[in-house]
């Protein structure tokens, strides 16, 4: 089975541009995680969805930062305007319920690059 | 608050040796699981292990061993014989309601 997929992998752009990542879940999977590596803050939940809806959304930095999924196997997550301390890995994972009972696994990441 | 303490930031041993990767954990939540993940330098997140809280026995896999320990709030990972391709970031992470709560992580370097 094909795990979660994300692109672009790397994404370089200028401070003002719209950037959008992209995430395909394992087929399946009905719980949806955004997340953001940085090396001063470390991995932080930004939003999560539960049958394309999302729950939560309180880690979502700012309003500049959206996120959507459509259906059961796309999810977006933009931000417009990009500025320099978005720069980060963003992650997307996925798993078969929450993380009470369920891991969650990870796509490979997009190292996102704000110049 | 739930809280997840990886006190080693970064640990060095030579190939072959045992290592012991130390996380202890916080959580007012009566059912809960602990897991770990391994980050390679190849960036992505590899899940390890997830474990009950209800459940204390020790897991083994391989050269991966498991010690949880409810009345100290622990949940180490042992590495036995250790191999250069066990260099990598190692995160002991805490369910909390619909999350899962990561530790700063563990750098391991495996030395040949």
């Amino acid at each position: 089975d094909a795990g979660v997929i994300q692109s672009p992998r790397h994404e370089v752009t200028e401070m003002g541009q719209e950037v959008t990542l992209r995430c395909k879940p394992i087929s399946g999977h009905d719980y949806l995680f955004w997340y953001r590596q940085t090396m001063m803050r470390g991995l932080e939940l930004l939003i999560y969805f539960n049958n394309n809806v999302p729950i939560d959304d309180s880690g979502m930095p700012e309003d500049r930062f959206s996120a959507k999924m459509p259906n059961a196997s796309f999810s977006t997550l933009k931000i417009q305007p990009s500025e320099p301390r978005d720069s980060a890995v963003y992650f997307c994972a996925s798993s078969l319920g929450t993380g009470k009972n369920y891991e969650q696994y990870f796509g490979p990441g997009t190292r996102l690059t704000v110049t | 608050a739930q809280k997840v303490t990886q006190a080693q930031t970064e640990i060095s041993v030579v190939e072959k040796e045992d290592v012991t990767l130390d996380c202890v954990y916080e959580t007012r939540d009566t059912t809960y699981y602990l897991f770990w993940y391994k980050q390679p330098p190849s960036g992505e997140l590899v899940f390890l292990i997830r474990r009950n809280s209800f459940d204390e026995q020790n897991e083994i896999s391989g050269r991966y061993s498991w010690n949880f320990q409810k009345s100290t709030s622990s949940f180490n990972f042992t590495i036995t014989a250790s191999q250069v391709v066990d260099s990598a970031v190692y995160f002991c992470a805490l369910s909390h309601r619909d999350k899962i709560i990561f530790g700063k992580g563990t750098r391991l370097h495996i030395l040949p």
